[in-house]
């Protein structure tokens, strides 16, 4: 069972360059998110879906857009990348549960450097 | 608002010590409360969560965590801590009026030391 998994793990771009981040998840979770993490800021909510076909924005959602085409897979997408950009970038996917107690699973994240 | 804040950025503490990571937390509504643990280079995995009930709550890895509403904290305790236990913790709540949405603390970094 892989749970969660991102893709690639590391990217080094030049500012300006587009790139998309890929989030698969075969747990058949109907919540999907994505995370970046700072250092000591913890990780902030840049855009989330409830389900298929539909997104959310975040805590962050500038310079960063989503799609969910399929249940599992959620994709985080950068048009044009700045060096603030630079972060871990997390997905997790959740279920809905019984008074709203599941957990999220997180994939390993991906780290990206912009220059 | 809803969020959570982790008091301090580092404890440190000796193999077979009991540990705490303190946590506290703003929340309009009842809170949904959860610890998670980061090992490098590796994604957040769940611990334990408060919903409702029983204020002790105990979770993975021998780990368990005290709810007290009237000092709106939510820490996280081991009886025995292990050179194993070394990594980033952080504490979540979930929004009582947008579950679709996780407020994170900024972590605290727990070093067990041999």
């Amino acid at each position: 069972n892989a749970g969660v998994t991102q893709t690639p793990k590391f990217r080094v771009l030049k500012t300006g360059q587009s790139m998309t981040l890929l989030c698969a998840q075969d747990m058949n979770h109907e919540y999907m998110y994505w995370y970046r993490q700072d250092p000591g800021m913890g990780l902030r909510l840049i855009h989330y879906s409830v389900g298929e076909g539909t997104t959310a924005k975040g805590e962050v959602p500038d310079g960063y857009n989503v799609s969910r085409l399929k249940k599992q897979n959620f994709l985080l997408g950068l048009e044009s990348a700045a060096p603030s950009q630079t972060s871990v970038y997390f997905c997790a996917s959740s279920s809905w549960g019984q008074n709203s107690n599941q957990p999220q699973h997180f994939g390993d994240g991906t780290r990206l450097s912009i220059l | 608002a809803q969020s959570v804040a982790q008091p301090e950025d580092q404890v440190n503490v000796a193999e077979g010590n009991p540990l705490t990571v303190k946590c506290t937390y703003s929340v309009s509504g009842n809170p949904y409360l959860f610890w998670y643990v980061q090992y490098p280079n590796r994604g957040l995995q769940f611990l334990l969560k408060y919903i409702t009930g029983d204020n002790l709550v105990k979770g993975s890895y021998g780990f368990e965590a005290e709810f007290n509403k009237s000092q709106t904290s939510f820490h996280l305790k081991k009886p025995s801590a292990l050179v194993s236990d070394s990594a980033l913790y952080f504490c979540a709540v979930r929004d009582p009026y947008n579950f679709n949405k996780f407020y994170f603390g900024s972590g605290t970094k727990l070093n067990v030391k041999p």
